[in-house]
């Protein structure tokens, strides 16, 4: 079945310590897109790719690293550098203006 | 810059009760895409309709319906004879169209919890 994958499901950070975010589609998309969920705010555009090896800042990217080597692939990894990672993060992947597709989600959490 | 308002934070009502999510939007672009999500408990973000602007003809699924108002920048969506199983968030979005520039993302509303009472 064509999808997107989100793992881990969970996620928990210490303290000053990078972490990364798996997000691999099959539905041969060239757009993906890490969006980040607090609660009451909606969803706030972290990274977002149009093509390999190409990818471009949303409107809070500052503490965040993304890489498009493999068009089914697009990592997010949350630097020590992002203050308040908690959130829940949600990947997306579209072909051009048409329906985006979600995967399932990684909740992160400092501890 | 694009903008997407739903003003309703969070709606409660009792099942079969008809109950309307509001959203208004704000975009620059004369070609542009709506869209309605829904978002279970689960947190996974489910389809439920995408509207382009040159399409303001209302639309009918089963128990829901969308309402497509240019004049007003409105993109409503209805539930009619709602159910527990209709209790989620739900989110509006716009995408903008090909006049090249900005994040080429989805900018989403801040969401409506809808609860749906037995």
């Amino acid at each position: 079945d064509g999808g997107i994958t989100q793992s881990p499901k969970y996620l928990f950070r210490k303290e000053g310590q990078n972490v990364t975010l798996s997000c691999e589609q099959n539905l041969n998309h060239d757009a993906m897109y890490w969006y980040r969920q607090d609660p009451g705010q909606g969803l706030r555009l972290i990274y977002y790719s149009q093509i390999v090896n190409d990818f471009q800042k949303g409107d809070i990217a500052e503490g965040y690293s993304v890489s498009r080597e493999k068009k089914e692939s697009f990592p997010l990894t949350v630097t020590s550098a992002q203050k308040n990672p908690t959130a829940f993060y949600l990947c997306a992947s579209r072909r051009d203006r048409e329906v985006a597709f979600f995967g399932q989600g990684t909740r992160l959490t400092v501890v | 810059a694009q903008k997407v308002t739903q003003a309703q934070t969070e709606i409660s009502v009792v099942e079969k009760e008809d109950v309307t999510l509001d959203c208004v939007y704000e975009t620059r672009d004369t070609t542009y895409y709506l869209f309605w999500y829904k978002q279970p408990p689960s947190g996974e973000l489910v389809f439920l309709i995408r509207r382009n602007s040159f399409d303001e003809q209302n639309e009918i699924s089963g128990r829901y319906s969308w309402n497509f108002q240019k004049s007003t920048s409105s993109f409503n969506f209805t539930i009619t004879a709602s159910q527990v199983v209709d209790s989620a968030v739900y989110f509006c979005a716009l995408s903008e169209g090909y006049s090249g520039g900005g994040a080429d993302g989805l900018t989403f509303g801040k969401g409506t919890h809808l609860i749906i009472q037995p």
